[in-house]
C-alpha cells in the first residue's frame, strides 16, 4: 500500500519562500507509469492542481503559478518537493502531495499540510 | 487550460433516493488512440484528502460501491449515485487528466434533506 506524507513549515512569512517535502513509502517512484503532484486548497474551496514531475524530472506546472514554482524529485530518496517563492496570504491553503498515474490520475493522496502566509 | 464546469453548487437529497452530479469540460477529454475519456470523479470529507472513485469516466475504484456510476463522453459527464446513504455526504470533483495543467471542478457539496 503506497502512503504519502507531506512534511514542512506550516507558517511563512509573506515574501518568503513555501519549501515543502512529500515522502512516498511502499512503493517505488521510479516507475514511468506514475508522476507526482501537487495539489492546494484553501479553506473551504475546491482543488486547485500546482503541478507534477515525473521521474525523469519533467515538469508540468499551473501557469498561474508557474513564475513562482518548482517540483523536483529524488527517486533514491523516495521524496518529492514542492518550492513556491514570493508567498502572499493567498497562499495559505491545505497542500497536498499525490502519486498520479496517466490512466487514473491521482489515485494515493497524504493527509494535507496546512500552511499559512501571515507575519 | 480545460475549464471544468459542474453542477449544481449544491444538492440536497433524501436518504435512499438518487442524487445526480453535472460536470462540463470546456474541450473534449477523450483520447481518440484509445477511445477513452481521461475524466476522474473524487469524493472529499472534512478533514480528508480526497478520495479517487471513478476514473476514465465510468471505471469504479476497487471497493467504491456500486451505487457510484459515472456515464458521459467527450465534454459532458455525469456522477449518478443510486440510493443515497449517510455516509456519501462530502464533497464531489471531477477532474480531466487529459492535458496539462490538469484542473478540477469547483465542486458539488452533497447534503441530505
Amino acid at each position: 500500500q503506497v502512503q504519502l506524507q507531506e512534511s514542512g513549515p506550516g507558517l511563512v512569512k509573506p515574501s518568503q519562500t513555501l519549501s515543502l517535502t512529500c515522502s512516498v513509502s511502499g512503493g517505488s517512484m521510479t516507475s514511468t507509469l506514475y508522476y507526482w503532484s501537487w495539489v492546494r486548497q484553501p479553506a473551504g474551496k475546491g482543488l486547485e492542481w500546482i503541478g507534477r514531475v515525473y521521474p525523469s524530472g519533467s515538469t508540468n506546472y499551473n501557469p498561474s503559478l508557474k513564475s513562482r514554482v518548482t517540483i523536483s524529485v529524488a527517486t533514491s530518496k523516495n521524496l518529492f518537493s514542492l518550492t513556491l517563492t514570493s508567498v502572499t496570504a493567498a497562499d495559505t491553503a491545505m497542500y497536498y502531495c499525490a502519486r498520479g498515474r496517466a490512466v487514473t490520475g491521482a489515485d494515493y493522496w497524504g493527509q494535507g499540510t496546512l500552511v499559512t502566509v501571515s507575519s | 487550460d480545460i475549464v471544468m464546469t459542474q453542477s449544481p453548487d449544491s444538492l440536497a437529497v433524501s436518504l435512499g433516493e438518487g442524487a445526480t452530479i453535472s460536470c462540463k469540460s470546456s474541450e473534449t477529454v477523450l483520447y481518440t488512440a484509445d477511445n477513452k475519456d481521461y475524466l476522474a470523479w473524487y469524493q472529499q470529507k472534512p478533514g480528508q484528502p480526497p478520495k479517487l472513485l471513478i476514473h476514465w469516466a465510468s471505471t469504479r475504484e476497487s471497493g467504491v460501491p456500486d451505487r457510484f456510476s459515472g456515464s458521459g463522453s467527450g465534454t459532458d459527464f455525469t456522477l449518478t449515485i443510486s440510493s443515497l446513504q449517510a455516509e456519501d455526504v462530502a464533497i464531489y470533483y471531477c477532474h480531466q487528466y487529459f492535458s496539462a495543467p490538469l484542473t478540477f471542478g469547483q465542486g458539488t457539496k452533497l447534503e441530505i434533506k
